[in-house]
């Protein structure tokens, strides 16, 4: 069974950055025909997605997000990764990564979702 | 890229069916037939529901199912039962490449 686990820091002072990795357990990303993503949620508040990534070439950004935000991907270490920079409160919200499926190669669903890790924005 | 519109909450009694609509633009919904649903219950991640419009993923009840007519997509529940009891979100693909959620609907069991 797919699972995805997300990690960073809980807290991150306005200006700095955000930086989040998802590890993949179960499956191997390498090789993998599926795109994987980030999607955030602020406190009693609704999904937005964030960026998707296939590999070093292909990946996608939220326009509203994209001059702030770089996805990466380690297939070595099964992991895909998140920086957002100059945070401020507003990108306080719970981060979840995400497996693009069941289609392959395509971003339109997410069919696996990590349990989300609470990233709260203050000094 | 604008959140597509879903109706802030939706009431149904056990045993009823509820609709939900996800309303976008040709950009969006009314563009591809790549709409899909989730359900979220309280400190939960996301389920996915229904994808690309009508399909459901293995292991989810034939009582959710999904349709579209020009830029409105709807998620409609059979049968409701308590445990339908949760917060509902349809996402789309936009003609950017992107992809967008719409607001959420909580859904609450009478």
């Amino acid at each position: 069974q797919l699972q995805l686990q997300e990690s960073g820091p809980g807290l991150v002072k306005p200006s700095e950055t955000l930086s989040l990795t998802c590890t993949v357990s179960g499956g191997s990303i390498s090789g993998s025909t599926y795109y994987w993503g980030w999607i955030r949620q602020p406190p009693g508040k609704g999904l937005e997605w964030i960026a998707s990534i296939y590999n070093i070439w292909s990946s996608y950004y939220n326009p509203s997000l994209k001059s702030r935000v770089t996805i990466s991907i380690d297939t070595s270490k099964n992991q895909f990764s998140l920086k957002l920079n100059s945070v401020t409160a507003a990108d306080t919200a719970v981060y979840y990564c995400a497996r693009h499926g069941p289609v392959l190669n395509a971003i339109r669903t997410f069919d696996y979702w990590g349990q989300g890790t609470l990233v709260t924005v203050s000094s | 890229q604008s959140a597509l519109t879903q109706p802030a909450s939706v009431s149904g009694s056990p045993g009823q069916s509820i609709t939900i609509s996800c309303t976008g633009t040709s950009s969006d919904v009314g563009g591809y037939n790549y709409v899909s649903w989730y359900q979220q219950h309280p400190g939960k991640a996301p389920k996915l529901m229904i994808y690309d419009v009508t399909n459901r993923p293995s292991g989810v009840s034939n009582r959710f199912s999904g349709s579209k007519s020009d830029n409105t997509a709807s998620l409609t529940i059979s049968g409701l039962q308590s445990e339908d009891e949760a917060d509902y979100y349809c996402s789309s693909l936009t003609r950017n490449t992107a992809l967008v959620f719409g607001g959420g609907t909580r859904l609450t069991v009478l």
